[in-house]
């Protein structure tokens, strides 16, 4: 079956733009988490969405933000973009319960210039 | 708050021989500690994960070992391939989706 899918893969903006990545879980996954992921901060939880519902939320500000649809598809935004939000932002998938396999997306690369 | 410390950072090896990477989590909820695999430009790719309730668990060449009293969890790879060259990443988990990770380990293994 498909996987993770994010688009776009690869997106260049400019501070002070907002920016929509979007993610399409494996099927039958009702939940979708985000991550950035930068050489400098490692691989951090940016929030998960299960059932349409912010389940759980990082420490990041409120210009990140995100939702999920009935169809368990999820999309990010950032609002307000600054150069630090450059990043690679990883979608994954799971079933939602706790020991599930979390399965990754390929990521969306954004450059902020 | 909720942290996961991973050593070394980074770890070389000659092709044949064990490599250990070790992780210290603090949320003692924590109960699914998966481990991931991330070649250059990939996704990260699960290799193995063990749950609270397991002490160890192996899958030929990797295995994984859990000491809940010590919050400890460690990964193992036997018989190292240059193929194994990567980074690893360390996770513990209380709460469905929201993965913590460690800070990663870039293991070389050398010919």
């Amino acid at each position: 079956k498909a996987g993770v899918t994010q688009t776009p893969r690869y997106l260049i903006k400019t501070r002070g733009q907002q920016v929509t990545l979007s993610c399409s879980p494996i099927s039958g996954h009702r939940s979708v988490s985000w991550y950035q992921q930068t050489p400098g901060q490692g691989l951090q939880f940016l929030f998960e969405y299960f059932s349409e519902t912010q389940r759980n939320k990082g420490n990041f500000p409120g210009r990140f933000s995100g939702r999920q649809f009935s169809n368990s598809r999820s999309e990010m935004n950032v609002s307000t973009l600054e150069l630090g939000d450059s990043a690679l932002y990883l979608c994954a998938s799971s079933f939602g319960t706790t020991g599930n396999t979390i399965y990754f997306g390929e990521g969306s690369w954004l450059t902020v210039v | 708050g909720e942290n996961v410390e991973q050593h070394p950072s980074t770890l070389s090896v000659q092709e044949g021989d064990s490599a250990v990477i070790k992780c210290t989590y603090s949320d003692s909820a924590s109960n699914y500690f998966p481990w991931y695999k991330q070649e250059l430009g990939k996704r990260p790719q699960l290799i193995i994960d063990i749950r609270s309730n397991v002490g160890e668990k192996k899958d030929q060449r990797i295995a994984v070992t859990l000491n809940k009293t010590a919050k400890h969890f460690s990964l193992h790879i036997t018989e190292t391939q240059p193929e194994d060259s990567a980074v690893y990443f360390c996770a513990a988990s209380n709460q469905g989706g929201k993965l913590i990770f460690g800070q990663g380990t870039e293991l070389s293994v050398k010919p």
